[in-house]
This record gives C-alpha cells, sequence and structure tokens, in this order.
C-alpha cells in the first residue's frame, strides 16, 4: 500500500529535550516536506526535500532541522523544543511528473507537546 | 500579500445547497493547482486537481482562472459528510533549479453542512 508513515504519532516531552520525528514514504517519491499547523494558521511548510541531499527552507524554519540521506526518509529533528513548537507536525511527499507537482500524500500526523 | 488566500469562513449550509469557495494566489508562473479535504485533527487528503479547461467530479467542479489568479471549488447538494475544511493549494512551476520549491497552502475554508 502506498503510504508516508510518521513516527512517534504523539509525543511529550520537556524543552531542550532534543527529539526526532522520523517521516517514511514508499512511493520513490523525489519531494518530501515538512508542515506544521497551528489554528488560525493552517499550514506552514518548514523544510522541503527536492532528493537526496537537497533541503530548502520552507515558511518557519527556525529551530528545525532535517536531513535526507536516503530517497524514502526525511526525518525532522528538534535539536531543542520549545514549548513554541507545540504543534501538528505533518509530512508529506510527492512526485514530479513532465515538468508538473502531482499530488501531495501526506502522513497521518504528529502531536507534539512541549512542556 | 500571502502567496494563496482563502476565505476562512466557516460556511454553515444546509443539507442539499450549493456552496462555492474561491481561492486567489498572487505568482502568476504558479503551475498546478489542487484542492484537499481536512478532516478535523486528520491529515490532508486530495479531493482535486484543477485543471485549465476545469475538472468536475460528482457533485464537485473545480476550475482555474489564470487570467484573475484564482481558482474555484462547486459543491453541489451538499451532504453531512461534506463538512470539513477545504485547502487550496498552488505549486510553483518547475525548473532546473533545486530551490524554491515552496508549495503553498491556502490557510482552508471551513464548510458545515446543517441537517
Amino acid at each position: 500500500e502506498a503510504q508516508v508513515t510518521q513516527n512517534p504519532r504523539y509525543l511529550i516531552t520537556v524543552t531542550g529535550k532534543k527529539l526526532t520525528v522520523t517521516c517514511s514514504q514508499n512511493m520513490n517519491h523525489e519531494y518530501m516536506s515538512w508542515y506544521r499547523q497551528d489554528p488560525g494558521l493552517g499550514l506552514r511548510q518548514i523544510y522541503y526535500s527536492m532528493n537526496v541531499e537537497v533541503t530548502d527552507k520552507g515558511d518557519v524554519p527556525e529551530g528545525y532541522k532535517v536531513s535526507r540521506k536516503e530517497k524514502r526518509n526525511f526525518p525532522l529533528i528538534l535539536e531543542s523544543p520549545s514549548p513554541n513548537q507545540t504543534s501538528l507536525y505533518f509530512c508529506a511527499s510527492s512526485l514530479s511528473r513532465q515538468g508538473v507537482w502531482e499530488t501531495q500524500y501526506f502522513g497521518p500526523g504528529t502531536r507534539l507537546l512541549v512542556l | 500579500r500571502k502567496e494563496v488566500e482563502q476565505d476562512p469562513g466557516p460556511f454553515n449550509v444546509p443539507e442539499g445547497a450549493t456552496v462555492a469557495f474561491n481561492c486567489t494566489y498572487s505568482n502568476s508562473a504558479s503551475q498546478s493547482f489542487f484542492w484537499y479535504r481536512q478532516d478535523c485533527r486528520k491529515e490532508p487528503k486530495l479531493l482535486m486537481s484543477v485543471y485549465s479547461s476545469g475538472n468536475e467530479d460528482g457533485r464537485f467542479t473545480a476550475q482555474l482562472n489564470r487570467a484573475s489568479q484564482y481558482i474555484s471549488l462547486l459543491i453541489r447538494d451538499s451532504k453531512l459528510s461534506d463538512s470539513a475544511t477545504y485547502l487550496c493549494v498552488v505549486t510553483p512551476k518547475i525548473t532546473n533549479s533545486n530551490s524554491g520549491y515552496a508549495l503553498n497552502f491556502g490557510k482552508g475554508t471551513s464548510l458545515l453542512v446543517t441537517p
């Protein structure tokens, strides 16, 4: 089954304790992306990756890191989480075909609470 | 000016009504356009791609107006199950560059269909 998986789905942590949210897709998509969603602010892109070893900042990259060592995985790293990073996080992937972006497939989301 | 703008609503309509949402975008070079549906606390899922010629899928019709830079979604004969948030997505043109591919989401339009 084609899918994007994220882990963990729910996480409660404390300020300053490094954490990683994993994202994996099995569709051989080049493009992967991380978003956070907050009430009233909609989906905001954190980082995206065009392909292995190619990453770029989105709208709200501060406080986050990513890596793309393999095509299927795109982990999101919070080196020193703060309460303002409490949010719902989505990973997504998509394919480009003939110069056009195809549908984005989203993971189920990770709910993060930073105390 | 935000790249993609939507009326946040909420749109409260009775069952059976026809409702229309618009979404405007600022980048005239945008390439691909989509409508996504998001249920509460769930991941966004593709509802429809939007083509220049317009497209229809059952009760849903999507249209693109490049001259005025907006896309629209029309829902006919609304069902209770149509209650959700509808997100407009606008994607940039793909070039040989490896950067600048942030995908632009609107904040979403909330629809509540009532009995």
